[in-house]
């Protein structure tokens, strides 16, 4: 069965660059959402988008932007980098959120500042 | 805001062995969810849990939900070498964003 797909996998930046994580949801899911997990941190909410729309937010920081495409794929794109947004990022997707479905997450992209 | 907590947070058991994660969270919601993590992996879906005295088992897990109590459990039955992993249970009151517990880092020790 289709995952959803992150890309890139892995991915080192300088501080000060920036940096897009792409996310491909599962098909017919059209809702995603995005994580950001620490070292030995539990996944924090970053942003999720409905349908195209930006749906709620959380704890990002405003060097980051988040949209969704008309083919529901997400990109996060982050910028002026600092050494503390070196994390592992999740993307998630979902069916419609009102159905009461879990997220499946994708493999990840391990983002490292140096 | 929404806060879920997880005890307890480190867990060593020898195989064989049962136990029991706690999960609780602190403003009403009915859907609760299970996640294992492997270290440097994505979380895996373990269980969904959408009403009040859900109970869901699979394989040597299995999971239920108090919503009056805001509590959820994951019990681990005989427990095996390859359940070595984190757990995670999250909350989701709003459709919109999943809240995650601390975590629990399970080992079991052959």
């Amino acid at each position: 069965a289709a995952g959803v797909i992150q890309s890139p996998r892995h991915l080192i930046k300088e501080k000060r660059e920036t940096a897009t994580l792409k996310c491909y949801p599962i098909p017919r899911h059209d809702t995603v959402y995005w994580y950001q997990q620490g070292p030995g941190q539990d996944p924090q909410f970053l942003i999720s988008f409905y349908e195209k729309m930006q749906s709620d937010k959380g704890s990002i920081p405003d060097r980051f932007s988040a949209q969704q495409f008309s083919d529901y794929h997400s990109e996060l794109n982050m910028s002026s980098l600092e050494l503390g947004d070196s994390a592992l990022y999740f993307c998630a997707s979902s069916l419609d959120p009102y159905m009461n479905t879990e997220a499946f997450f994708g493999q990840g992209t391990r983002l490292t500042v140096v | 805001e929404l806060k879920v907590e997880q005890n307890p947070l480190f867990l060593s058991m020898q195989e064989g062995k049962n136990y029991t994660i706690y999960c609780n969270y602190s403003t009403t919601s009915d859907r609760l969810y299970w996640y294992r993590q492997d270290p440097g992996k994505s979380l895996e879906s373990l269980f969904v849990l959408l009403s009040n005295g859900a109970v869901k088992q699979e394989g040597r897990l299995m999971a239920s939900l108090d919503t009056k109590a805001r509590l959820s459990t994951l019990h681990i039955t005989a427990a095996v070498h390859d359940l070595s992993a984190t757990y995670f249970c999250a909350v989701d009151n709003t459709g919109n964003q999943f809240y995650f517990g601390t975590g629990t880092s399970l080992t079991v020790i052959p």
